[in-house]
């Protein structure tokens, strides 16, 4: 059975950082694109990130570029998502899936940025 | 930027009923489009991939068809558990995009 298990999210002032896992089983990690989307408070999906297993090539949309920078750990089956400079706008449940065609999904972990 | 437009953004329906729900890309995007089902306060569950091929445990009352530029979900036969917001994505290129979501209400 394929699991995803996102954790790291919480509160934190604007300008701040946090390092958000997404720990994956129950598949061949490096066979498959993980990506990171974001729903904001009573909003619609929206895209943040992309990383290829294989050979880590990523993608950020542009509202994150320069800011997030995502990341894995092969041996950890384990995708990573380091937010820097985070804004009131980047505050949503953020969730990790499996492949760009969101196969399965993490069950969220929310991200508050406030003052 | 891929575009997606997705209507109706809200429908009232009947346990029983067959709705659709269309999506609309603007530009080509062959088959590369997904549907979800979101409940609330729960993560998006993936339903059809390839415009119309179904994941593994949904039932047969969903289908999804299309290409190129305008897709539909159907669901024949709506059940209380459907009452849901759904969603579409391209994943033809990056960035990845949304429709803005169907709210499927009693």
């Amino acid at each position: 059975e394929v699991q995803l298990l996102d954790s790291g999210g919480g509160l934190v002032q604007p300008g701040g950082s946090l390092r958000l896992s997404c720990a994956a089983s129950g598949f061949t990690f490096k066979n498959y694109v993980m990506t990171w989307v974001r729903q904001a408070p009573g909003k619609g999906l929206e895209w943040v990130s992309s990383i290829i297993i294989s050979d880590g090539s990523t993608y950020y949309a542009d509202s994150v570029k320069g800011r997030f920078t995502i990341s894995r750990d092969n041996s950890m089956d384990t995708v990573y998502l380091q937010m820097n400079n985070l804004r009131a706008e980047d505050t949503a449940i953020y969730y990790c899936s499996q492949a760009t065609s969101g196969l399965n999904w993490g069950q969220g972990t929310l991200v508050t940025v406030s003052s | 930027d891929i575009q997606m437009t997705q209507s109706p953004s809200s429908l009232s329906a009947s346990v029983g009923d067959r709705i659709t729900i269309t999506c609309r890309a603007s530009q080509d995007i062959g088959n590369l489009l997904a549907w979800f089902q979101q409940k609330p306060g729960k993560a998006p569950k993936s339903l059809i991939y390839d415009a119309s091929s179904l994941q593994g445990g949904v039932p047969s009352r969903f289908s999804g068809s299309g290409s190129g530029t305008d897709f539909t979900l159907t669901i024949s036969g709506l059940q209380p558990e459907d009452f849901a917001t759904y969603y579409c994505q391209q994943y033809t290129n990056y960035p990845l995009t949304f429709g803005g979501g169907s709210k499927v209400e009693i």
